[in-house]
């Protein structure tokens, strides 16, 4: 089972819409979450943080569902700049972060 | 404008050249990775280094060879390349090395050996 695994996309959806995805990871013991962001040949930039109790940044809200092993980011009134590949990156307690291949958004007008 | 400075953006080389990749961060962090990304897999972490030590080296083939000559220069030094090694490399760095500190990323070497 790989540590990280996210649904690939692509999730393609209308300009205002509400989009949501999942990432589960295999190690109980991992600590901490994170939501990086990845445009089409750039470099991941961290998005957010994901807090045990949840946390909201703007249009962005993440979740940790520790029992059921998976992290959430969900993205209100989605506008065309959204568009870009979300990569979930799990630590695992040896403090290494483990990334998932991502999955894609596209917006569209 | 990035804090993690990485050259060249492009490299293409033959099986048989030598050739550096090179990183350098502005941010005052302790450790520094190298990550390799290939179309549709999740990064892989390469090597890391903590306060100019090397930390890990995840299996990494010999042909990779990383220099830290001080907390905020980093290189990866290629020889004898194969076609599979053509990917993006991707220079990090965080305050320390540690879950809890975010990556920042360099925008990366796209490599294509040929």
């Amino acid at each position: 089972r790989k540590e990280v695994e996210q649904d690939p996309g692509p999730f393609n959806v209308p300009e205002g819409a509400t989009v949501a995805f999942n990432c589960t990871y295999s190690n109980s013991a991992s600590q901490s979450f994170f939501w990086y962001r990845q445009d089409c040949r750039k470099e991941p930039k961290l998005l957010m943080s994901v807090y045990s109790s949840g946390n909201e940044d703007g249009r962005f809200t993440a979740q940790l569902n520790r029992a059921s092993q998976y992290i959430s980011l969900l993205i209100r009134d989605s506008k065309l700049s959204d568009s870009a590949t979300y990569l979930c990156v799990v630590n695992s307690p040896d403090y290494k972060l483990s990334f998932g291949a991502g999955t894609t958004v596209t917006v569209r007008a | 404008e990035t804090g993690v400075t990485q050259t060249p953006r492009h490299l293409v080389m033959g099986m048989t050249n030598k050739k550096s990749l090179k990183c350098e961060q502005h941010l005052g962090h302790n450790a520094m990775y190298w990550y390799k990304q290939s179309a549709k897999k999740p990064l892989e972490l390469m090597f890391v280094y903590s306060l100019e030590e090397r930390v890990e080296n995840n299996s990494v083939p010999s042909r990779f060879s990383p220099e830290c000559p001080n907390s905020s220069h980093l290189f990866l030094h290629l020889h004898t390349l194969q076609p599979e090694d053509s990917a993006l490399y991707l220079c990090a760095s965080s305050q320390e090395q540690g879950a809890n500190s975010p990556l920042h990323f360099g925008n990366g070497t796209r490599l294509t050996v040929t």
